[in-house]
């Protein structure tokens, strides 16, 4: 069974602040790595979908990169803010039937 | 365009009854997928259909079936309910990959079914 981790579990950042969390997964078998936004009493909203080893993308304040090859990706989120504050998931797709395995989540709480 | 939406939201049972879980979307997308979500484990595959009248089984499908009732709709049914089955339920679906191969698709979420066996 493949096994996607995350960390930290929880961060609370200052407004502000710039952050950057961590997936890791085996670098074997890869097909795309999933980002998502998970707020509370929401549904998970996908950020970056990355497929390449290298992949570098952005949206708004949030980037993400990935590297295939040693088996992690990294968000970073540049001066948080309040409404910043959610779970991010990552995922892991292993094949073309876009089957997922998701990571616990970092928890992100950004403090005005 | 309401995207992907689940219904019931919310449901209690008791041990041993049956349900169905219903999920719908208006993206035209091929695949879908049924996720469950515990505290302190990621959302966890039961099902999915990667096309209209496929089914397979992903991380955690015993105790469910699915029916892939046509392009929209994707249902999840337990058939004799547990309380080991207590979890929030995930509908997804995403957009066929452009080529084979090649797995690059976001996958779109419902809100949420919140069930609770007793």
């Amino acid at each position: 069974i493949l096994n996607v981790e995350q960390s930290p579990q929880s961060l609370h950042v200052q407004e502000g602040d710039s952050t950057n969390f961590t997936c890791s997964f085996p670098s074997s078998n890869f097909y795309a790595l999933h980002w998502y936004r998970w707020e509370t009493a929401k549904s998970p909203e996908a950020l970056f979908v990355m497929t390449l080893n290298g992949d570098e993308k952005k949206k708004g304040r949030i980037s993400a990169t990935l590297n295939t090859k040693e088996g992690y990706s990294y968000l970073y989120i540049k001066g948080s803010q309040p409404e910043d504050s959610a779970t991010y998931l990552c995922a892991l797709s292993s094949g073309a039937t876009n089957k997922l395995i998701f990571g616990t989540g970092t928890l992100l709480a950004v403090q005005p | 365009n309401a995207g992907v939406t689940q219904t019931p939201k919310f449901q209690v049972l008791k041990t041993g009854q049956s349900m169905t879980l219903q999920c719908a979307q208006d993206m035209n997308h091929n695949s879908m997928y049924w996720y469950r979500q515990d505290p302190g484990m990621g959302l966890r595959l039961i099902y999915y259909s990667a096309s209209e009248g496929t089914t397979d089984k992903g991380e955690v499908p015993n105790g469910y079936n699915v029916s892939r009732l046509n392009k929209r709709e994707f249902s999840l049914r337990l058939e004799s309910a547990a309380p080991s089955q207590t979890s929030v339920y995930f509908c997804a679906s995403s957009k066929l990959s452009p080529r084979q191969g090649v797995s690059n698709q976001p996958q779109h979420f419902g809100d949420g079914t919140r069930l609770s066996i007793l």
